[in-house]
């Protein structure tokens, strides 16, 4: 079965520190990664794709098929990057490609 | 464009009462999804549908349903409602060809609180 795991609920950083949300993912086809985020009372939206290869906001992320790792790295944290952020799975399942599988969310708090 | 609209945005019932979300897609997308998020089990997948047909569905029981329309806008119907339902319930679109040859980003709406007493 394909599946989301992020390991930390809560990342606590100070501002200007790096910062490495961890996602690793189960599923024997040809994933794609995404990672979502959601600031404080607005709707959740995409912060990136593994297939573009952006860089968003100075967020990265690489996916690994090797380690089923697609882990999102910033080298210095901002204050506006406090948010809830959801690492998100989707490929050929059933029949249909566009069904997303999150992982749990990793909370990051960035302190000034 | 306008984004993805849901109504109500909040919502209370009682235990055994059922309820009738809207979600109303940005406007060229034909795909619309459906998500429950709730503390204990996170964001998990209800269905998609894809003009006017569900094409995937979730391991949720069948008091939970969905349509769309031909104007791509989506109900999602829960019946004899349960305490366990109280979450909020998202909806997704996204624009999709028909061939549907790879993953399309889905664009998220503010979602509706459901609150099962």
């Amino acid at each position: 079965a394909q599946r989301v795991t992020q390991p930390e609920k809560l990342l606590s950083v100070f501002k200007g520190a790096p910062v490495e949300l961890k996602c690793n993912y189960s599923y024997s086809g040809s994933p794609e990664l995404f990672w979502y985020v959601q600031y404080s009372r607005q709707r959740l939206q995409l912060l990136l794709r593994h297939i573009s290869r952006e860089s968003i906001k100075g967020f990265t992320a690489d996916l690994n098929k090797g380690e089923t790792s697609f882990h999102l790295k910033k080298p210095f944290a901002q204050e506006e990057d406090s948010a809830m952020y959801y690492c998100a799975l989707s490929g050929w399942f059933s029949g249909g490609y566009n069904k997303l599988i999150f992982g749990a969310g990793t909370r990051l708090a960035v302190h000034p | 464009k306008a984004g993805v609209t849901q109504t109500p945005r909040y919502l209370i019932k009682t235990r055994g009462q059922q309820v009738t979300l809207s979600c109303s897609p940005i406007s060229g997308h034909r795909s619309v999804s459906w998500y429950q998020q709730t503390p204990g089990q996170g964001l998990q997948f209800l269905f998609e549908y894809f003009s006017e047909t569900q094409r995937n569905k979730g391991n949720f029981p069948g008091r939970f349903s969905g349509r769309q329309f031909s104007n791509s806008r989506s109900e999602m119907n829960v019946s004899t409602l349960e305490l366990g339902d109280s979450a909020l319930y998202l909806c997704a679109s996204s624009y999709i060809r028909e061939n549907r040859d790879r993953v399309y980003e889905q664009y998220f709406g503010p979602g509706t609180r459901l609150t099962v007493t």
